[in-house]
């Protein structure tokens, strides 16, 4: 099965600065790559996700890249905020054209100081 | 519009005792996942449904825990018996097939002693 590993555990940057979170992946199959955020107390958030036919996809100032030969995608928050601090989850999947099984990352706890 | 919504929010229970979580998904939504997240293990799938039909349940850890899904509003996840290796957030999701995209609910917080 697939298999996502997530680094790092933990990343603490000050306010404005970016933060890169990065996963990689095993199953050759997977072709649909989510981004969660979690507050303390809440259910995981999509924020964004990525197919494998695009390289790159933007949100404001949250962006995910994704290197399918190298099998990795990462995460980009440019000019963080406080309430960018959250607990971040990649995942990954296979679209058969249907909802795609997810397999999650270990997760990211980013904190933002002021 | 209301999200996926989850009952209770917060359960505690003793050893042995049977416990149901319940789940609504989002208003058509053709799928519906149940997770179970742990500072050890992560976030888990447990067992998901599309048009209220099991599909994979090889991920639901032992027999002592079962889903039902009678209809398409509404979705249960069982333990009978309880024990405190249980004790989780359990969350479920529900996506619109064609869609790879799933929408968790607030997930309830089971604490077994």
């Amino acid at each position: 099965g697939e298999n996502v590993e997530q680094h790092p555990s933990t990343l603490s940057v000050q306010e404005g600065d970016s933060a890169v979170i990065k996963c990689t992946y095993s199953d050759s199959a997977s072709n649909y790559f989510p981004w969660y955020k979690q507050e303390l107390g809440k259910g995981p958030q999509l924020i964004i996700d990525i197919r494998s036919n695009v390289g790159e996809k933007k949100d404001q100032r949250i962006a995910v890249t994704l290197n399918k030969t190298a099998k990795h995608f990462s995460l980009h928050i440019t000019e963080t905020q406080p309430e960018d601090s959250a607990v971040y989850f990649c995942a990954a999947g296979g679209n058969t054209g249907t909802a795609s099984k997810l397999t999650f990352g270990t997760g990211t706890r980013l904190q933002v100081t002021l | 519009d209301a999200g996926v919504i989850q009952s209770p929010r917060h359960e505690v229970t003793e050893m042995g005792q049977e416990v149901t979580l319940r789940c609504k998904p989002i208003s058509g939504h053709d799928y519906l996942f149940w997770y179970r997240q742990t500072m050890m293990r992560g976030l888990e799938l447990l067992i998901y449904f599309n048009n209220n039909v099991p599909i994979d349940d090889s991920g639901m850890p032992e027999d002592r825990f079962s889903a039902k899904m009678p209809n398409a509003s509404f979705s249960t996840l069982k333990i009978q018996p309880s024990e405190p290796r249980d004790s989780a957030v359990y969350f479920c999701a529900s996506s619109l097939g064609g869609s790879d995209e799933q929408y968790f609910g607030p997930g309830t917080r089971l604490t077994v002693t």
